[in-house]
C-alpha cells in the first residue's frame, strides 16, 4: 500500500494566484513528522516546511502553509502569491518515528508550471 | 548555514564497473541516509547508518550496494558492479536527531550517476 499519496501529476497556476497540492498519508505510527520538499529542474531537494503528528497547528513558512487534518491523513500544501520561480516538482514526504531507521518515505510528486 | 556536500555532481562509469559516491554530512549530525531518484520518478530510499551500522534497508539495496563512514566526516556508497538500471539521481542526506520533530532531514546536492 502506498504511504505517501500525491493525487496531482501536475498543476498550472497563474502568476500570483495561490495554489493547493494534495497529499494524503498512511501510518499506523502515532509518532509522525511530515515534509514538504521543492525540486528545481536543477534537481536539488530543497525543504519546505514541516509538520509534526502532534503539533495542534498547522505549519507555516512564508508563502507556504500546510493544511494538516490528522483524521483524514492529509497534509495539503498551500503556496499561497505564487511566483515563477515556483515552478518545480513538490514532494510530500513522512518520517515514522516509530521504524528504526528513520527513514522518509516520498510521494510520486507534483509538478507545478507557474504561468505568467 | 551548514549543508551536506556530495562528490562527484555527475559520474559517468561503464556497466560492471565499481563506483564509490562521497558524502560529508553536516559535522554534528549523527543519523545518514542515501536515496535514489531515477529520472521522473519519484525518490526511493536505499539506507539508513547510524552508530557505524546499518539501521535500515531497502530491497533496493542489495548485496551490490554498501556503505561506510571510513572517517569522521565522510559517507560513502559503493555500488560494486553497476548496472544499467543504476543510472540515477543519488541523494546523500544526514539529520541529528532520531525523531522526525522539527528536524528534516538535510539533503545534499544530489550525484548523477549515468552507467553506459
Amino acid at each position: 500500500a502506498q504511504k505517501i499519496t500525491q493525487t496531482q501529476p501536475g498543476m498550472f497556476v497563474q502568476e500570483k494566484e495561490a495554489v493547493t497540492l494534495d497529499c494524503t498519508y498512511d501510518t499506523s505510527d502515532p509518532s509522525y513528522g511530515l515534509f514538504w520538499y521543492k525540486q528545481p529542474s536543477s534537481g536539488e531537494m530543497i525543504f519546505l516546511i514541516y509538520q509534526g503528528s502532534y503539533d495542534q497547528q498547522n505549519a507555516t513558512e512564508g508563502r507556504y502553509s500546510l493544511n494538516f487534518q490528522k483524521a483524514r491523513k492529509s497534509a495539503n500544501l498551500v503556496i499561497s502569491a505564487s511566483q515563477l520561480g515556483d515552478s518545480a516538482m513538490y514532494f510530500c514526504a513522512m518520517r515514522e518515528d516509530g521504524t528504526g531507521g528513520f527513514k522518509t518515505i516520498f510521494g510520486a510528486g507534483t509538478r507545478l508550471f507557474v504561468k505568467a | 548555514e551548514p549543508e551536506v556536500t556530495q562528490t562527484p555532481s555527475h559520474q559517468v562509469t561503464q556497466m560492471g564497473q565499481e563506483v564509490i559516491l562521497r558524502c560529508v554530512p553536516i559535522s554534528n549530525h549523527l543519523y545518514f541516509y542515501w536515496y535514489r531518484q531515477i529520472l521522473g520518478q519519484k525518490v526511493e530510499f536505499l539506507v539508513s547508518f547510524y552508530n557505524n551500522e546499518i539501521s535500515e534497508k531497502s530491497e533496493i539495496f542489495d548485496d551490490q550496494f554498501s556503505v561506510e563512514r571510513p572517517d569522521g566526516s565522510n559517507f560513502t556508497l559503493k555500488i560494486r558492479s553497476t548496472k544499467l538500471e543504476d543510472s540515477a539521481m543519488y541523494f546523500c542526506a544526514s539529520t541529528n536527531t532520531r525523531s522526525s520533530g522539527g528536524n528534516e532531514q538535510f539533503f545534499g546536492p544530489g550525484t548523477r550517476l549515468t552507467v553506459l
